[in-house]
């Protein structure tokens, strides 16, 4: 199983400009996350998914955006990219159980310049 | 609010030498709880989570944390640590129903470890 996958690995924006960030698994989990990992703070929750069809928002969701239209993809979009958003980027997913941990992927370094 | 906390943004030990990292939760539902470790330049990996069957659980590589409902704790050790367990380290908690996914990360624990 290839498990959570995402891409690119890298990547450097000029500011104001759009990209997207891929980001599929193939273990059928239901929840999908995006979270920002910068340093000495930890993950911040971006945006998350309970199913297809369905997303809200995290703890940082401004600048983002999301969709779910299949249970395997969940791509998160940066639509006017900013250097505060320079970060590295995990996607994770797991069951619809409480007790589920979560699968990440390995993540995206994004530098906005 | 529902959250998570890690009290030690730093823990420096010896080899051989016990290794204590804190973490603290607020949850107005019994909460879901997951300690993750995290190399340098490396992804997220699960050391051990807490399930309700047992207050004691064990992970992986020697680790274990104890569930504390009166005092809202569930706090990572390992009784000798080793050179490999220099990394970063996070508690997670499920925030909300049975029905949300909303998992919170603390702003994480840095491990070193002298020889």
């Amino acid at each position: 199983n290839a498990g959570v996958t995402q891409t690119p690995k890298f990547r450097i924006l000029k500011i104001g400009q759009s990209m997207t960030l891929q980001c599929t698994q193939d273990m059928n989990h239901n929840y999908m996350y995006w979270y920002r990992q910068d340093p000495g703070m930890g993950l911040k929750l971006i945006y998350y998914s309970v199913g297809a069809g369905i997303t809200d928002k995290g703890e940082v969701p401004n600048g983002y955006n999301v969709s779910r239209s299949t249970t395997e993809d969940f791509p998160l979009r940066l639509e006017l990219a900013a250097p505060s958003q320079t970060s590295v980027y995990f996607c994770a997913s797991s069951y619809r159980d409480y007790n589920s941990p979560l699968h990440f992927g390995n993540g995206t370094r994004l530098t906005v310049t | 609010a529902q959250s998570v906390t890690q009290l030690d943004s730093h823990v420096s030990v010896s080899e051989g030498t016990p290794v204590l990292l804190r973490c603290n939760y607020s949850s107005s539902y019994s909460p879901s709880l997951f300690w993750y470790v995290q190399h340098p330049n490396k992804g997220l990996q699960l050391l051990l989570k807490y399930t309700s069957a047992a207050t004691l659980v064990k992970g992986i590589n020697g680790f274990e944390a104890e569930f504390k409902k009166s005092e809202t704790s569930f706090h990572l050790t390992k009784p000798s640590a080793h050179m490999s367990d220099a990394a970063e380290y996070f508690c997670v908690v499920r925030i909300g129903s049975s029905n949300t996914g909303k998992l919170i990360f603390g702003q994480g624990t840095t491990l070193q470890v002298k020889p």
